[in-house]
């Protein structure tokens, strides 16, 4: 039982890359989400899923994209990297959208040049 | 408006003191859960203790107990016998029964001292 996995640990992109940070659970928990981490910030949500095929956007959405065609996984998609989107990313999971208790990825730090 | 407000950017114990860190929250909904979780150097997120806004009691698990005071809209973090290894981040978040969205304070660093 992994719990929730990130890939890759660190990354460095330049701007305008593209790329895709990956989040799988094998707790087969029906939600899933994203956070980035800033200095000073706190976590703010990015996006979120309630179940497989389902997904929100968080305080934070622009310029990620999301999608969830299965219960494990969970990808973030940044489409053309900024500056701004230098941070780390935390992935998460939980039961349900009613659980308490949420389950944290190791996390991912970005660095966009 | 921010909805949850940690007031402490830092803080600096003795050991064997205990800590109290403070966490206020804004919603409408009467019903919420509020968490905390500590962040150590090593960057994990770890989940400390939940507070139901039904619960009757103040939550508590090992030295960890949630002052919450729902008048004030107000969740503190207590911690007694502080230990070196409590040396972290701390984080106080909300989830709104009417909203899926978890969202968190800004965080306290608490600076355990030998």
């Amino acid at each position: 039982n992994a719990g929730v996995t990130q890939t890759p640990k660190f990354q460095v992109l330049k701007t305008g890359q593209s790329m895709t940070l990956q989040c799988a659970q094998d707790m087969n928990h029906e939600y899933m989400s994203w956070y980035r981490q800033d200095p000073g910030m706190g976590l703010r949500l990015i996006h979120y899923s309630v179940g497989a095929g389902i997904t929100d956007q968080g305080e934070v959405p622009n310029g990620y994209n999301v999608s969830r065609s299965t219960t494990e996984d969970f990808p973030l998609r940044l489409l053309s990297a900024a500056p701004s989107q230098t941070s780390v990313y935390f992935c998460a999971s939980k039961p349900a959208r009613w659980a308490d208790t949420q389950y944290f990825g190791p996390g991912t730090r970005l660095t966009v040049l | 408006a921010q909805k949850i407000t940690q007031t402490q950017p830092g803080m600096f114990v003795q050991e064997k003191e205990a800590v109290t860190l403070d966490c206020t929250y804004d919603t409408s909904d009467p019903s919420y859960g509020l968490f905390w979780y500590k962040q150590p150097s090593s960057g994990e997120m770890i989940f400390l203790i939940y507070q139901g806004s039904y619960d009757q009691q103040n939550a508590t698990e090992g030295r960890y107990s949630l002052n919450f005071q729902k008048a004030r809209k107000s969740a503190n973090l207590v911690i007694s016998a502080s230990q070196l290894g409590d040396s972290a981040m701390y984080f106080c978040a909300m989830r709104e029964l009417r909203d899926d969205k978890i969202i968190f304070g800004k965080g306290t660093r608490l600076h355990i001292l030998p």
